[in-house]
């Protein structure tokens, strides 16, 4: 089946450093990835669309500024958390969809940041 | 503003019998409805989904429901295992619509031998 890979798993940083975290769909073209950060025991809230070739497209309230997403190729996009800080310390969640259609989506297993 | 809602935090159940977890949307113009299980610090895995056309979907011991009307869907274990034990969210889209979902906030299911 369809599989996504994150990396890496887990990273702790201090702040004021910079993140990236890479989402790769491994069997399959994704022209687009989805982020998600879950802060805990809370749902998964979509951050941004990422879109090969173009930009990213943000949801409200996300600054783009701070969280940097590059769409390198058809089978990663890289998250890249500026200038972390704690409060950004989360469960980051990359997703793509194997086909437009549908709407099944397939997750990676998300990156645990803790930013001291 | 949540648009999907799972309004049990929880759900604790006897090994064997039967899980309903359930979830409410408020947009009505989510088309495609899709229940993911999800272990603590990993990304959530699909289950089983539903397009607004169906009324009731079934893969071996799932089975989702859905009620347009009420904006309701439900999603039905049984027989409940104990690798069930996991936090389910409910998730909504409108195909066409870039293929974003839309999560509830989950239910954790814990299921007792």
């Amino acid at each position: 089946g369809a599989v996504v890979s994150q990396h890496p798993s887990r990273v702790i940083c201090k702040s004021g450093t910079s993140v990236k975290i890479e989402c790769r769909s491994l069997d399959f073209q994704a022209t687009t990835m989805f982020w998600y950060r879950q802060f805990p025991k809370k749902s998964l809230m979509l951050m941004a669309t990422s879109n090969e070739g173009s930009k990213a497209t943000y949801e409200q309230g996300v600054e783009k500024d701070k969280f940097l997403i590059n769409h390198a190729s058809l089978t990663l996009s890289t998250l890249t958390v500026t200038s972390a800080h704690p409060e950004d310390s989360s469960f980051y969640i990359c997703s793509a969809p194997p086909r437009l259609a549908g709407g099944v989506m397939y997750f990676g297993p998300g990156t645990r940041l803790l930013v001291l | 503003d949540q648009q999907v809602k799972q309004n049990s935090p929880s759900l604790s159940v006897q090994e064997g019998r039967i899980s309903i977890l359930n979830c409410d949307y408020t947009n009505s113009m989510f088309d495609y409805f899709l229940w993911y299980k999800k272990y603590p610090a990993e990304g959530p895995t699909f289950l089983i989904s539903i397009s607004s056309i169906k009324d009731k979907n079934e893969d071996g011991r799932f089975t989702v429901f859905l009620n347009k009307s009420a904006k309701h869907l439900s999603l039905h274990i049984v027989p409940s295992q104990p690798g069930d034990s996991a936090v389910y969210f409910c998730a909504a889209v409108t195909t066409g619509g870039g293929n974003k979902l839309t999560f509830g906030t989950g239910t954790q299911l814990k299921v007792e031998l």
